[in-house]
């Protein structure tokens, strides 16, 4: 029952560097969800993906990309780091229905120096 | 565009005492809303949801919420607090149905710490 893995789960960059933190799921989930933690601002959206190649842009989506190649994986990329994108990075998948609950891995924080 | 309000960013409450968490939303139709918790460096783990029907829902760790659609509003409770209840509690909100694709995200509230005092 591994459900939503994230690796890596803390990453320290240098400003400019660039990463790609991968989401897992094993649940055939379509949508996919990668947000950010900050400190009283709860959870905001960055990108999303309603299925397979598909992907779309959330709430805060500047300074990241991502991409959906297979429907299990979802990626996020930063190409240039700045230490804004310092946080704790979350992400979530649930089944092709509204009604249903999002399931969540365990985090990656981020610092970037 | 849909919205959560947690207008509380700490709630404190005696072991024992019952407890309230408070959640307000904005989405256009009738919603379904879930409630999250979060324990220190963990990810977020689903306490409860409403889709539809009675408006009180019940759901894990004995926690309950209740669903009032003229207070556009979804409080979390317990009856009695436990210290290990402490930890960071999210409101969230999903639209009725699919519509475009920019609709199909959960919307998060701010966040409520709660802490229980022995």
């Amino acid at each position: 029952n591994a459900g939503v893995t994230q690796t890596p789960k803390f990453r320290v960059l240098k400003t400019g560097q660039s990463m790609t933190l991968l989401c897992a799921q094993d649940m055939n989930h379509e949508y996919m969800y990668w947000y950010r933690q900050d400190p009283g601002m709860g959870l905001r959206l960055i990108h999303y993906s309603v299925g397979e190649g598909t992907t779309a842009k959330g709430e805060v989506p500047d300074g990241y990309n991502v991409s959906r190649l297979k429907k299990q994986n979802f990626l996020l990329g930063l190409e240039s780091a700045a230490p804004s994108q310092t946080s704790v990075y979350f992400c979530a998948s649930r089944p092709d229905r509204m009604n249903t609950e999002a399931f969540f891995g365990q985090g990656t924080r981020l610092t970037v120096v | 565009a849909q919205s959560v309000a947690q207008p509380e960013d700490q709630v404190n409450v005696a072991e024992g005492n019952p407890l309230t968490v408070k959640c307000t939303y904005s989405v256009s139709g009738n919603p379904y809303l879930f409630w999250y918790v979060q324990y220190p460096n963990r990810g977020l783990q689903f306490l409860l949801k409403y889709i539809t029907g009675d408006n009180l829902v019940k759901g894990s760790y004995g926690f309950e919420a209740e669903f009032n659609k003229s207070q556009t509003s979804f409080h979390l409770k317990k009856p009695s607090a436990l210290v290990s209840d402490s930890a960071l509690y999210f409101c969230a909100v999903s639209p009725p149905r699919r519509g475009d694709t920019g609709r199909r995200a959960l919307t998060f509230g701010s966040g409520t710490r709660l802490q229980v005092q022995p």
